[in-house]
């Protein structure tokens, strides 16, 4: 499977304890991008990777959350002290920017990690 | 900042018939991409069509294409013969193209596809 894989599917924490995700992406491809997704909504931008930089995090992203890449294939996105507002699915995705000042096309999306925090 | 609406909440149709989900989409930008992403009932999703801004022919893919509109920034996907495959949450979505950005999408609420035998 070539694909972008995700670990775990699910997850059930306690509020105020801390969750870990991980994401692998397609493996030729540099850039990464989490995105969450609540009920009803579309998934919305967290943050983004090119490489092992992480070059942007949206406002979404509160100091609880913090996202890794360290050797640019994998990444993972820890919440600290889950509070019940971060029940949501986390999607991981994947493209390929192909050189300085060229754009990436279309991301190709893990299955996700739903979270529900109780 | 970009937004992209969908204003069908839900939309059903009869197997083997033709639907069309809406989107239309807020941008002063002038080149950007646009998707239609399908996520079925195990939640992955899957890119169904791409449209890049500056191509004025509509794109399509097998059953599926889209109607481009981009003065009135509209961007509509048609799904012909239906399948039960089909029944799904469609995604609109929008990317910008401008160089050294990051390039992250933003998505309409959905529109959730009933495909009725």
């Amino acid at each position: 499977d070539t694909g972008v894989s995700q670990d775990p599917r699910h997850k059930i924490t306690k509020r105020g304890q801390n969750v870990t995700f991980r994401c692998d992406p397609i493996s030729e491809h540099n850039r990464l991008y989490w995105y969450r997704q609540t009920l009803g909504q579309g998934p919305e931008f967290l943050t983004y990777f090119q490489n092992e930089a992480q070059l942007e995090k949206s406002r979404l992203l509160s100091d609880r959350f913090s996202a890794e890449r360290p050797k640019g294939s994998f990444s993972t996105l820890e919440i600290q002290r889950t509070e019940q507002g971060d029940s949501a699915m986390y999607l991981c995705a994947s493209s390929l920017a192909l050189g300085p000042g060229r754009t990436a096309y279309e991301q190709y999306f893990g299955p996700g990690t739903r979270l529900t925090v109780t | 900042a970009q937004t992209v609406t969908q204003s069908q909440p839900e939309m059903s149709v009869q197997e083997a018939e033709t639907v069309t989900l809406s989107c239309t989409y807020d941008t002063s930008e002038s080149d950007y991409y646009l998707f239609w992403y399908k996520q079925p009932p195990s939640r992955q999703m899957i890119l169904v069509i791409r449209q890049e801004a500056y191509k004025q022919q509509n794109a399509t893919e097998n059953r599926f294409s889209v109607n481009f509109q981009k003065a009135a920034k509209s961007f509509s996907l048609k799904i012909s013969d239906s399948q039960l495959g089909d029944a799904a949450m469609y995604f609109c979505a929008y990317r910008s193209a401008r160089l050294y950005d990051n390039n992250d999408m933003r998505f309409g609420a959905g529109t959730r596809l009933t495909v009725k035998p």
